[in-house]
Order: structure tokens, then C-alpha cells, then sequence
């Protein structure tokens, strides 16, 4: 049983960073594929990145290329999202969950980490 | 970019009637289709991925169908757990959303 548990919430002024944390429990991060969707009201979930491992790499969302890094401690079983120049557009839930490439899903998910970006 | 659009975006329902959720994808697709639950405060849950494929767990009274560009998630016999948001995902992108309400 895959369990993914995320960093706490987090509070932001514009033009800052922020990283958020997903340690995976139950299975070791190099058997998973883990991915980033976040949620805000207005533009409901947005795909925002993740491990491809054919290529054994992390692809991104064209619009945060530039902006997102995605890191994988395999010594924790821990990813990472790093998310520069925030604005209060970035204010949203961010979710890690493992994607099963074979179907295109995301299995399972975190509980979610509540990034608010304000002055 | 491939759009997902879901309709309608909220309905109204009985305890133990039935729901139809569509979604509609901009152009043709695989049949890669997954559907999600999602509850107030929680992460979204699979219920349904390969269109039609019942994640284990998820009870029998959930379906779905569809190909190419026409999706649907059907529930049956509506239980007051059922109450929630409902969204569709193909590859990276997602449905708006549809709020099943009492």
C-alpha cells in the first residue's frame, strides 16, 4: 500500500520560492513514477510535472518551464517541488501522486500541501 | 492542447437515484480516461481509469464508458457518500469539475 506524505502548509510573499516535500511509504520511490498537480479554485487541477522513466527523466509543464524544478531524494524515498517567483496566482493545494504510465492515471495521491502566496 | 470538458458542472440528486456525468475531449483520444471523487479538504480519489475499469475497491455501483471523444461516468443507486465532485483526466489535463449535490 502506497502511502504519500506531503510537508505542511506554507505561506509566501510574492516573488519568493517554495519548496514542498512527498515522502513515499510502502514502496521505494525508484518503483514509482511520482507527479505534481495542484488545485485552485478558479482553474481547478493542473498537471505541473513528473518523473518519466523511460527516458529517466522529469518533464514539466510548458507553462512553469523555467519556474518548477522537481527533485527525488531516493535515500528518503522523498520528491520535491520547487516553485520560484511566486504570485498569488500560485496560491492553490499542491498534490504529489504516483502516475501509472501503462493508462495514464494518477493511483495515489498526498493529502495535499496549502501553498498562500500574499503580501 | 487537449481540452476536457465536462458537463454539466453541477447537478442535483437523490439518495439512491442516478447520475450520468459526460466528458468531452477536443479532439479524439485513447481510451486512456480516468474519473476521480473528490470530497471537501480531501485529494482527489481514483474511481475509474481505461474509461471503464473499476479501480479495486470502488463499489460496483460506479461505471463508466466511452471512447474516442465521448466519456461518461455513470452512479447508480446514490448513496449519501457519493455526494461529491467528480472530475475527468486524460494524461495531463483534467475536467472543470462536476459537484453532485443533494
Amino acid at each position: 500500500q502506497v502511502q504519500l506524505i506531503q510537508s505542511g502548509a506554507e505561506v509566501k510573499k510574492p516573488g519568493a520560492s517554495v519548496k514542498v516535500s512527498c515522502r513515499v511509504s510502502g514502496y521505494s520511490l525508484t518503483e514509482l513514477s511520482v507527479h505534481w498537480v495542484r488545485q485552485t479554485p478558479g482553474k481547478g487541477l493542473e498537471w505541473l510535472g513528473g518523473f518519466e522513466p523511460v527516458d529517466g527523466k522529469t518533464i514539466y509543464a510548458e507553462k512553469f518551464q523555467g519556474r518548477i524544478t522537481m527533485t527525488e531524494d531516493t535515500s528518503r524515498d522523498t520528491a520535491s517541488m520547487f516553485l520560484r517567483g511566486l504570485t498569488p496566482e500560485d496560491t492553490a493545494v499542491y498534490y504529489c501522486a504516483t502516475f501509472i504510465w501503462a493508462m495514464d492515471y494518477f493511483d495515489n495521491w498526498g493529502q495535499g500541501t496549502l501553498v498562500t502566496v500574499s503580501s | 492542447d487537449i481540452q476536457m470538458t465536462q458537463s454539466p458542472s453541477a447537478l442535483s440528486a437523490s439518495v439512491g437515484g442516478r447520475v450520468t456525468i459526460t466528458c468531452r475531449a477536443s479532439q479524439k483520444t485513447s481510451n486512456y480516461l480516468s474519473w476521480y471523487q473528490q470530497k471537501p479538504g480531501k485529494a482527489p480519489k481514483l474511481l475509474i481509469y481505461g474509461a471503464s475499469r473499476l479501480r479495486g475497491g470502488v463499489p460496483s455501483r460506479f461505471s463508466g464508458s466511452g471512447s474516442g471523444t465521448h466519456f461518461t461516468l455513470t452512479i447508480i443507486n446514490l448513496q449519501p457518500e457519493d455526494f461529491a465532485t467528480y472530475y475527468c483526466q486524460q494524461r495531463w489535463t483534467f475536467g472543470q469539475g462536476t459537484k453532485v449535490e443533494i
